[in-house]
């Protein structure tokens, strides 16, 4: 059974502080997603991860995909307020996501 | 256009009972998924429709079931309610079995 852990798995900052998510798996995976959940809603996809060693750029959010893939990192840049949520990663393929036990972060003003 | 569709939003069942759920996708959106969100155990997958037929299945009890339409929408039902059936259960369609995953809002059972 594949399992990825977040940690941490809750976060309090103040706005304009740096942090950073970490997903990590003893399985390989062929790809890894990172998802961010606002309450009440579902998750929205910030993006795919695919080759290890692989580091993409969403703004202030730097995604960085483990040389083995088994693991991968979120850090944001700046925390602003409006990043306050459950970041979740994923894996596995679109068809049957298995999906990381979850990083609650609350950013405050 | 308009977003995966889920419901109802809200509702409350008793031990024993059974509930289904419905899920519209995204105009377009051939394949639907279905995943179960509870505080514990995070959000495990259920099951995916493509073409009407199940292509794969989480591990969840036989009381736990699906089916997808002709018009590509899907409803997943559970039997015989438990109080550990509580949970957001979250929709998601793409447009084939390699697409992006889009969520919808989710249905939010809670059994008594």
């Amino acid at each position: 059974t594949q399992l990825l852990e977040q940690s941490p798995q809750f976060l309090s900052i103040q706005e304009g502080e740096n942090l950073t998510v970490y997903c990590n798996s003893s399985s390989v995976f062929s790809s890894l997603q990172w998802y961010r959940q606002e309450p009440g809603e579902g998750p929205v996809l910030l993006v795919t991860v695919v080759t290890g060693g692989e580091v993409k750029k969403l703004k202030r959010l730097t995604f960085q995909f483990g040389d083995a893939r088994k693991d991968s990192s979120l850090h944001i840049t700046a925390a602003q307020p409006g990043d306050t949520g459950l970041y979740l990663c994923a894996g596995g393929g679109f068809q049957k996501l298995v999906f990381g036990t979850g990083t609650r972060l609350l950013v405050s003003p | 256009k308009a977003g995966v569709t889920q419901t109802p939003r809200y509702l409350i069942k008793t031990r024993g009972q059974q509930v289904t759920l419905s899920c519209s996708p995204i105009s377009g959106h051939r394949s639907v998924s279905w995943y179960q969100q509870t505080p514990g155990q995070g959000l495990q997958f259920l099951f995916e429709y493509f073409s009407e037929t199940q292509r794969n299945k989480g591990n969840f009890p036989g009381r736990f079931s699906g089916r997808q339409f002709s018009n590509s929408r899907s409803e997943m039902n559970v039997s015989t309610l438990e109080l550990g059936d509580s949970a957001l259960y979250l929709c998601a369609s793409s447009i084939d079995r390699s697409g992006e995953l889009f969520f919808g809002e989710g249905s939010r059972l809670t059994v008594l």
